[in-house]
Order: C-alpha cells, then sequence, then structure tokens
C-alpha cells in the first residue's frame, strides 16, 4: 500500500505569511495528487487536484506543484479563512485506492 | 447543483452490521466517468478512504476493511449505500460520501456530503 506522509503535522503562521505543506509518498505516484482544507464541523473542500491544478473558485493564493514522491502545497499570503487542517491524498494505486495524509493543522501565531 | 446527503444509524452496537446510504442529486451515477466514494474521519483524527463505487459498477476497497465492507449503488434512486460488518468502537467516525470526477487523472473529490457521526457502543 501506498502511505502519504504530510509535514508539518502542525504549523503556526500569521496572517500575510507565505507558508509550504509538504507531501511525500512512499512510492512514485506521477501527479496523482489532490490537496483539501477542511474546517472544523465541515466536510473537506477540493483546492487542487492533478498535484497543480486549481480547483473553480479556488483563489489563486492556493498552488501546489511536484511529481513522483514529494508535492507542497503553497499559501502565497495567509488570510485569515486559511487557517484550517490540509490533506493531501492520492490516487494512483492498481488496483484503486486512495490514501490520506495524516494531515496538517495550520493555526494562528 | 450538486448534493450528497449521508442517512443511517447514529448509534451501532459492537458486533453489529452498519448500513449508510447517500443520497445524491444533481448528477447521475449512470453518467461516463462519475463515481461515489464512502470516507470516514474518527474524532480528531485524519480522513480515510473506505470504498468507491464506478458509473460501469466497479468496485473499490480499502486494502484494511475490505473483508467488512460493501457498496451498491442504485441508480434509478440516485443511491449509493455501504454497509460494514462487525462493528467494533474504533470504527466510531463522521462517515461521508463523495463524488469522484474520474475524468480527472487524479480522481479528486469534488463535493462531499455533510458526514453522518456514528458511534459504536454497547
Amino acid at each position: 500500500d501506498i502511505q502519504m506522509t504530510q509535514s508539518p503535522s502542525s504549523l503556526s503562521a500569521s496572517v500575510g505569511d507565505r507558508v509550504t505543506i509538504t507531501c511525500r509518498a512512499s512510492q512514485r505516484i506521477s501527479s496523482y495528487l489532490n490537496w483539501y482544507q477542511q474546517k472544523p464541523g465541515k466536510a473537506p473542500r477540493l483546492l487542487i487536484y492533478a498535484a497543480s491544478r486549481l480547483q473553480s473558485g479556488v483563489p489563486s493564493r492556493f498552488s501546489g506543484s511536484g511529481s513522483g514522491t514529494y508535492f507542497t502545497l503553497t499559501i502565497s499570503s495567509l488570510q485569515l479563512e486559511d487557517f484550517a487542517t490540509y490533506y493531501c491524498q492520492q490516487s494512483y494505486n492498481t488496483p484503486q485506492e486512495f490514501t490520506f495524509g495524516g494531515g496538517t493543522k495550520l493555526d494562528i501565531k | 447543483q450538486v448534493t450528497l446527503r449521508e442517512s443511517g444509524p447514529a448509534l451501532v452496537k459492537p458486533t453489529q452490521t452498519l448500513t449508510l446510504t447517500c443520497t445524491f442529486s444533481g448528477f447521475s451515477l449512470s453518467t461516463t466517468r462519475m463515481s461515489v466514494s464512502w470516507i470516514r474521519q474518527p474524532p480528531g483524527k485524519a480522513l480515510e478512504w473506505l470504498a468507491l463505487i464506478d458509473w460501469d459498477d466497479d468496485k473499490y476497497y480499502s486494502t484494511s476493511l475490505k473483508t467488512r465492507l460493501t457498496i451498491s449503488k442504485d441508480t434509478s434512486k440516485n443511491q449509493v449505500v455501504l454497509t460494514m460488518t462487525n462493528m467494533e468502537p474504533v470504527d466510531t467516525a463522521t462517515y461521508y460520501c463523495a463524488r469522484i470526477r474520474r475524468e480527472y487523472s487524479s480522481s479528486p473529490v469534488d463535493y462531499w456530503g455533510q458526514g453522518t457521526l456514528v458511534t459504536v457502543s454497547s
């Protein structure tokens, strides 16, 4: 099974900061990688798919990059509404299996 | 407008079988490259993918849970049903159903239900 490891597991930052979250796959997954944002008590929201494609309606301050085993989610200038937990998720396996990372909780410094 | 809604018992006893229903609107599971998945999240913990059913009735399960899971669909009713046998307290979680867009290479979840909390306790 493919394991997804996110780092850091938690992060404190300030409004206006540039923040990068990383996600590593235990084997190569090409660009079969998605990023989600989840706020307390809410369902997750898709931010980035196929490693770097911005979902419709998501602010352009969010960006994704990477391929193979190493991926990043960057928020260029943190806004108050960005404080949340972020998850990566892969969909590369055959037979198909989707795996989430352990999450990165981003809170206010 | 795409919506998904989970329904099922809020409380089940250990060893019982859980049956959850996802009722959706705004899309059809007979549409090519459309899929519905179940994902759960124990309180305070990470998301865990459980199962997926494709438009063509292909089914996929979490390796660690596949002996306990069954997913099925009723296209005419716009429903997907998940059963999980032999429930244990560690299965206490919020269970989400979600739509997956297979036409995108990474099969992202683009719509989620609100989730339903299932507690396993005697």
